[in-house]
């Protein structure tokens, strides 16, 4: 079946530095893409929508010169927090639809700390 | 968008049959209601989806009445394993947000 592979799984960086997140659809295309954050006993919070081909569309209050996704292929995603502080540890998940009205894939997840 | 409102938790005991009902009163023509899983610190899982009346598959079945104001998800005879976060999402062309989510907890 279709699977959506992120990587890596856990990550831990120094404050100030940037972390690059791949979200890879195995053995489907996906034009869109979707990037969520998820804190501890909460639920998953829309940061953005991956275009491939275009600019990504952000929600409300999530800085898109901090988050930057690029969606250079119809398989691959990237979400890259730069300049990481403490209060962006959290668990970030991508999802790929199949299209339409079909189920959506998501990847395993992403556990970011910053120290 | 839809809002859904679920149960924030849930309890039941190993075996039983648990239902977990949602609240979609703004569901549009062209929506459809998926049923999502997750376990901590993974990836939600699909579970089922409908657009109306009853759909089942190999883990659950998904009620929804005429009106699709609501829908219910059912789970035959628990185990403790299926201890998890369940979300109800109504799933248009291309959006995906996420409710607040059922937290089942089954009880041995």
């Amino acid at each position: 079946g279709a699977v959506v592979s992120q990587h890596p799984s856990r990550v831990i960086c120094k404050s100030g530095t940037s972390v690059k997140i791949e979200c890879r659809s195995l053995d489907f295309q996906a034009t869109t893409m979707f990037w969520y954050r998820q804190f501890p006993k909460q639920s998953l919070m829309l940061m953005a929508t991956s275009n491939e081909g275009s600019k990504a569309t952000y929600e409300q209050g999530v800085e898109k010169d901090k988050f930057l996704i690029n969606h250079a292929s119809l398989t691959l995603s990237t979400l890259t927090v730069t300049s990481a502080h403490p209060e962006d540890s959290s668990f970030y998940i991508c999802s790929a639809p199949l299209g339409g009205n079909t189920e959506a894939f998501f990847g395993q997840g992403t556990r970011l700390t910053v120290v | 968008l839809a809002k859904t409102t679920q149960p924030i938790s849930m309890d039941s005991y190993e075996g039983q049959e648990v239902n977990i009902t949602c609240s979609h009163n703004n569901i549009a023509t062209n929506d459809y209601i998926t049923w999502y899983q997750q376990f901590p610190s993974q990836g939600p899982r699909f579970i089922i989806q409908g657009y109306k009346t009853k759909v089942t598959n190999e883990v659950a079945s998904l009620f929804i009445p005429a009106d699709r104001k609501s829908s219910t998800l059912s789970l035959p005879r628990v185990s403790l394993s299926d201890t998890a976060v369940y979300y109800c999402l109504v799933t248009g062309a291309n959006n995906l947000f996420f409710g607040t989510g059922t937290r089942l907890t089954v009880i041995p």
